[in-house]
Protein backbone atom coordinates (compact mmCIF):
# COMPACT_ATOMS: atom_id res chain seq x y z
CA UNK A 1 0.00 0.00 0.00
CA UNK A 2 0.64 3.48 -0.70
CA UNK A 3 1.98 5.40 2.42
CA UNK A 4 4.24 7.99 3.76
CA UNK A 5 5.34 8.35 7.26
CA UNK A 6 6.96 11.77 9.40
CA UNK A 7 8.08 9.99 12.48
CA UNK A 8 8.35 13.71 13.77
CA UNK A 9 5.33 15.32 15.05
CA UNK A 10 6.77 18.32 16.06
CA UNK A 11 10.73 19.63 16.27
CA UNK A 12 12.42 22.80 17.42
CA UNK A 13 16.09 23.73 17.29
CA UNK A 14 17.94 26.75 17.75
CA UNK A 15 19.04 29.31 14.84
CA UNK A 16 22.09 27.74 13.02
CA UNK A 17 22.23 24.61 13.95
CA UNK A 18 21.57 22.05 11.66
CA UNK A 19 18.09 19.76 11.27
CA UNK A 20 17.12 16.79 9.61
CA UNK A 21 13.47 15.93 9.01
CA UNK A 22 12.63 12.35 8.30
CA UNK A 23 10.38 10.75 5.81
CA UNK A 24 9.76 6.30 5.34
CA UNK A 25 7.59 5.37 2.03
CA UNK A 26 6.10 2.45 1.24
CA UNK A 27 5.41 1.77 -2.46
CA UNK A 28 4.60 -1.35 -4.26
CA UNK A 29 5.89 0.00 -7.33
CA UNK A 30 9.28 0.41 -9.03
CA UNK A 31 8.58 3.75 -10.53
CA UNK A 32 7.71 6.86 -8.36
CA UNK A 33 8.07 10.21 -7.12
CA UNK A 34 8.96 12.09 -3.89
CA UNK A 35 8.47 15.34 -2.82
CA UNK A 36 8.55 17.92 -0.10
CA UNK A 37 6.66 20.74 0.41
CA UNK A 38 7.04 23.55 3.16
CA UNK A 39 3.88 25.27 4.26
CA UNK A 40 4.77 28.60 6.06
CA UNK A 41 2.46 30.17 8.59
CA UNK A 42 0.52 31.96 5.55
CA UNK A 43 -1.08 28.42 4.89
CA UNK A 44 -0.39 27.82 1.13
CA UNK A 45 2.02 25.05 0.43
CA UNK A 46 5.04 25.49 -1.15
CA UNK A 47 7.06 22.81 -3.88
CA UNK A 48 10.60 22.51 -2.50
CA UNK A 49 12.00 19.15 -4.70
CA UNK A 50 11.07 16.34 -6.66
CA UNK A 51 12.98 13.12 -7.00
CA UNK A 52 12.01 9.77 -9.12
CA UNK A 53 13.22 6.87 -7.85
CA UNK A 54 16.09 6.09 -10.27
CA UNK A 55 17.94 9.27 -9.28
CA UNK A 56 19.37 8.10 -5.91
CA UNK A 57 21.55 10.81 -6.22
CA UNK A 58 22.04 13.55 -2.78
CA UNK A 59 20.59 17.05 -3.79
CA UNK A 60 21.52 20.03 -2.45
CA UNK A 61 20.09 23.07 -2.94
CA UNK A 62 21.40 26.59 -0.98
CA UNK A 63 20.57 25.70 2.91
CA UNK A 64 18.79 22.49 1.70
CA UNK A 65 20.02 19.14 0.61
CA UNK A 66 17.75 15.88 0.90
CA UNK A 67 19.19 12.39 1.23
CA UNK A 68 17.47 9.46 -0.98
CA UNK A 69 18.08 5.83 0.53
CA UNK A 70 16.04 3.19 -1.40
CA UNK A 71 17.55 0.75 0.87
CA UNK A 72 15.85 1.89 3.47
CA UNK A 73 13.07 3.53 1.60
CA UNK A 74 13.91 7.02 3.22
CA UNK A 75 13.93 10.56 2.13
CA UNK A 76 15.18 12.35 4.38
CA UNK A 77 15.50 16.25 4.27
CA UNK A 78 17.98 18.37 6.12
CA UNK A 79 18.78 22.32 6.59
CA UNK A 80 21.80 23.23 7.55
CA UNK A 81 22.48 26.32 9.64
CA UNK A 82 18.75 27.09 10.47
CA UNK A 83 17.14 30.10 10.16
CA UNK A 84 14.11 31.75 11.62
CA UNK A 85 12.44 31.96 8.10
CA UNK A 86 12.96 28.06 7.60
CA UNK A 87 9.96 27.62 10.82
CA UNK A 88 7.18 25.85 8.81
CA UNK A 89 5.09 22.47 8.58
CA UNK A 90 7.05 20.35 5.87
CA UNK A 91 5.25 17.59 4.20
CA UNK A 92 6.93 14.63 2.26
CA UNK A 93 4.83 13.54 -0.06
CA UNK A 94 4.53 10.51 -2.63
CA UNK A 95 3.45 9.51 -5.84
CA UNK A 96 3.30 6.02 -7.55
CA UNK A 97 3.62 6.18 -11.84
CA UNK A 98 1.67 2.90 -12.21
CA UNK A 99 -1.48 4.77 -10.28
CA UNK A 100 -3.88 7.20 -11.20
CA UNK A 101 -2.03 10.11 -10.03
CA UNK A 102 -2.51 10.03 -6.57
CA UNK A 103 -0.63 12.04 -4.55
CA UNK A 104 -0.03 10.91 -0.81
CA UNK A 105 1.18 13.23 1.74
CA UNK A 106 2.91 12.45 5.30
CA UNK A 107 1.09 14.37 8.39
CA UNK A 108 4.07 16.35 8.32
CA UNK A 109 6.62 17.74 10.90
CA UNK A 110 6.30 21.25 12.45
CA UNK A 111 9.52 22.54 12.40
CA UNK A 112 10.34 25.44 15.23
CA UNK A 113 13.53 27.58 14.36
CA UNK A 114 14.49 28.97 17.60
CA UNK A 115 16.20 32.63 17.73
CA UNK B 1 4.04 31.64 -12.58
CA UNK B 2 1.33 28.92 -11.74
CA UNK B 3 -1.82 30.38 -9.99
CA UNK B 4 -4.39 28.58 -8.20
CA UNK B 5 -6.79 30.72 -6.78
CA UNK B 6 -9.57 29.70 -3.93
CA UNK B 7 -12.38 31.80 -3.66
CA UNK B 8 -12.39 32.38 0.03
CA UNK B 9 -9.89 32.46 2.32
CA UNK B 10 -12.60 31.44 5.67
CA UNK B 11 -15.71 30.77 5.76
CA UNK B 12 -18.17 30.33 8.48
CA UNK B 13 -21.74 27.79 7.26
CA UNK B 14 -24.56 26.72 9.77
CA UNK B 15 -25.23 22.54 9.69
CA UNK B 16 -27.37 21.22 7.03
CA UNK B 17 -26.21 24.57 4.58
CA UNK B 18 -24.95 23.25 1.06
CA UNK B 19 -21.46 24.81 0.78
CA UNK B 20 -19.32 25.16 -2.23
CA UNK B 21 -15.45 25.96 -2.38
CA UNK B 22 -14.13 26.93 -5.71
CA UNK B 23 -10.80 26.59 -7.08
CA UNK B 24 -9.32 27.71 -9.99
CA UNK B 25 -5.94 27.25 -11.84
CA UNK B 26 -4.62 29.20 -14.49
CA UNK B 27 -2.09 27.28 -15.81
CA UNK B 28 -3.84 24.44 -17.75
CA UNK B 29 -3.23 21.78 -15.75
CA UNK B 30 -5.09 18.57 -16.21
CA UNK B 31 -4.74 17.35 -12.53
CA UNK B 32 -6.86 19.26 -9.78
CA UNK B 33 -6.67 17.83 -5.80
CA UNK B 34 -8.74 18.63 -3.05
CA UNK B 35 -7.47 17.86 0.34
CA UNK B 36 -8.22 18.78 3.77
CA UNK B 37 -6.07 19.30 6.26
CA UNK B 38 -6.30 18.98 10.23
CA UNK B 39 -4.13 18.74 13.13
CA UNK B 40 -2.08 15.52 13.27
CA UNK B 41 -3.81 14.19 10.36
CA UNK B 42 -1.93 15.80 7.95
CA UNK B 43 -3.18 16.19 4.38
CA UNK B 44 -5.84 13.77 3.00
CA UNK B 45 -7.55 13.44 -0.68
CA UNK B 46 -10.88 13.99 -0.80
CA UNK B 47 -11.60 13.96 -4.28
CA UNK B 48 -9.29 14.36 -7.46
CA UNK B 49 -9.86 14.93 -11.38
CA UNK B 50 -7.60 14.35 -13.96
CA UNK B 51 -9.68 15.81 -16.89
CA UNK B 52 -12.84 17.29 -17.20
CA UNK B 53 -15.77 15.99 -15.81
CA UNK B 54 -14.05 13.08 -14.40
CA UNK B 55 -13.21 12.59 -11.07
CA UNK B 56 -12.13 10.15 -8.59
CA UNK B 57 -13.08 9.27 -5.01
CA UNK B 58 -9.73 9.79 -2.86
CA UNK B 59 -9.38 8.48 0.72
CA UNK B 60 -11.81 10.22 2.68
CA UNK B 61 -14.99 11.33 -0.03
CA UNK B 62 -17.85 10.51 2.19
CA UNK B 63 -20.08 13.51 2.79
CA UNK B 64 -18.35 15.79 -0.14
CA UNK B 65 -19.24 15.75 -4.00
CA UNK B 66 -16.99 17.49 -6.59
CA UNK B 67 -17.51 19.56 -9.95
CA UNK B 68 -15.47 20.19 -13.40
CA UNK B 69 -17.33 21.55 -15.67
CA UNK B 70 -14.14 23.46 -17.16
CA UNK B 71 -10.80 22.23 -16.90
CA UNK B 72 -9.71 25.15 -14.84
CA UNK B 73 -11.82 24.98 -12.68
CA UNK B 74 -12.46 22.43 -9.57
CA UNK B 75 -15.33 22.85 -7.02
CA UNK B 76 -15.90 21.25 -3.97
CA UNK B 77 -19.61 20.39 -2.45
CA UNK B 78 -20.82 20.04 0.92
CA UNK B 79 -24.16 18.77 0.73
CA UNK B 80 -25.24 19.11 3.98
CA UNK B 81 -22.32 20.80 6.20
CA UNK B 82 -21.61 19.02 9.42
CA UNK B 83 -19.81 20.06 12.26
CA UNK B 84 -17.22 17.64 11.50
CA UNK B 85 -16.17 19.23 8.04
CA UNK B 86 -14.66 21.85 9.81
CA UNK B 87 -11.66 21.79 8.84
CA UNK B 88 -9.23 23.38 5.95
CA UNK B 89 -9.13 23.13 2.66
CA UNK B 90 -6.50 23.01 -0.04
CA UNK B 91 -6.84 22.98 -3.66
CA UNK B 92 -4.14 21.97 -5.99
CA UNK B 93 -3.47 21.42 -9.59
CA UNK B 94 -1.26 19.16 -11.11
CA UNK B 95 1.03 19.65 -15.20
CA UNK B 96 0.82 15.98 -15.57
CA UNK B 97 1.52 12.59 -14.30
CA UNK B 98 3.45 12.53 -11.08
CA UNK B 99 4.53 16.49 -11.72
CA UNK B 100 4.55 18.55 -8.48
CA UNK B 101 1.89 20.24 -7.25
CA UNK B 102 0.78 24.06 -6.73
CA UNK B 103 -1.63 24.54 -3.85
CA UNK B 104 -3.80 27.82 -3.54
CA UNK B 105 -3.90 29.58 -0.56
CA UNK B 106 -6.69 27.53 1.55
CA UNK B 107 -10.13 27.70 2.97
CA UNK B 108 -10.64 27.70 6.45
CA UNK B 109 -14.22 26.25 7.14
CA UNK B 110 -15.96 26.99 9.82
CA UNK B 111 -19.46 24.85 10.33
CA UNK B 112 -21.46 25.93 13.39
Amino acid sequence: AQKVTQAQTEISVVEKEDVTLDCVYETRDTTYYLFWYKQPPSGELVFLIRRNSFDEQNEISGRYSWNFQKSTSSFNFTITASQVVDSAVYFCALSEANRDDKIIFGKGTRLHILP
Amino acid sequence: DVKVTQSSRYLVKRTGEKVFLECVQDMDHENMFWYRQDPGLGLRLIYFSYDVKMKEKGDIPEGYSVSREKKERFSLILESASTNQTSMYLCASTLGVNTEAFFGQGTRLTVV
